[in-house]
């Protein structure tokens, strides 16, 4: 079946500009989180997602960035004002109910110039 | 909150011999603990995980281990193949409500053919 998948695969902005980041789980995994990954460094939680609502969103560094997922499924990873230390690699992951197992999309690779 | 450290951080072995890539934790409540391939530029697979109630387990040529007193896991690849040849992650979660994964800084491990 189909994976994760995330859109746009690569996007280029402009500091101070607004992004968003989207993210289509597998069919049926109720749990969707997000991680960032900086170059030569382990992904790093951003925020988790059980149905619709975040059920920990301790990993957002600050308030530029806030998630949605209104439907229990996409999920829209939204940016505001973006500086040039957003520059990263945002993957997303989902898992069946219940299940620990986390799988990845292909990323979206930010650049913030 | 949780820590993973990840050693070596490079590893290069010579086709046909075998990769060990060892972990710790700093949460003992941590309980569910997968590996992750990735190579360059696409996305991270999960190929292995194991649970805090299990000691080993095995997947045709990779293993790990999970000692839960010292706090570490370890990744056992035999028979290298240059195919092998990515970055591995370790991670680690508590569960409990928020499955998210705090990940080690990853193992960049060469096949030479």
């Amino acid at each position: 079946g189909a994976g994760v998948s995330q859109t746009p695969s690569n996007k280029v902005t402009e500091k101070g500009k607004y992004v968003e980041l989207r993210c289509d789980p597998i069919s049926g995994h109720t749990a969707l989180y997000w991680y960032r990954q900086s170059l030569g460094q382990g992904p790093e939680f951003l925020i988790y997602f059980q149905g619709t609502g975040a059920a920990d969103d301790s990993g957002l560094p600050n308030d530029r960035f806030f998630a949605v997922r209104p439907e229990g499924s996409v999920s829209t990873l939204k940016i505001q004002r973006t500086e040039r230390g957003d520059s990263a690699v945002y993957l997303c992951a989902s898992s069946l109910p219940g299940a620990s197992a986390q799988y990845f999309g292909p990323g979206t690779r930010l650049l913030v110039l | 909150g949780e820590n993973v450290e990840q050693h070596p951080s490079t590893l290069s072995v010579q086709e046909g011999d075998s990769a060990v890539i060892k972990c710790t934790y700093s949460d003992s409540a941590s309980n569910y603990f997968p590996w992750y391939k990735q190579e360059l530029g696409k996305r991270p697979q999960l190929i292995i995980d194991i649970r805090s109630n299990v000691g080993e387990k095995k997947d045709q040529r990779i293993a790990v281990t999970l000692n839960k007193t010292a706090k570490h896991f370890s990744l056992h690849i035999t028979e290298t193949q240059p195919e092998d040849s990515a970055v591995y992650f370790c991670a680690a979660t508590r569960g409990g409500g928020s499955e998210k994964l705090v990940f080690g800084k990853g193992t960049k491990l060469t096949v030479n053919p």
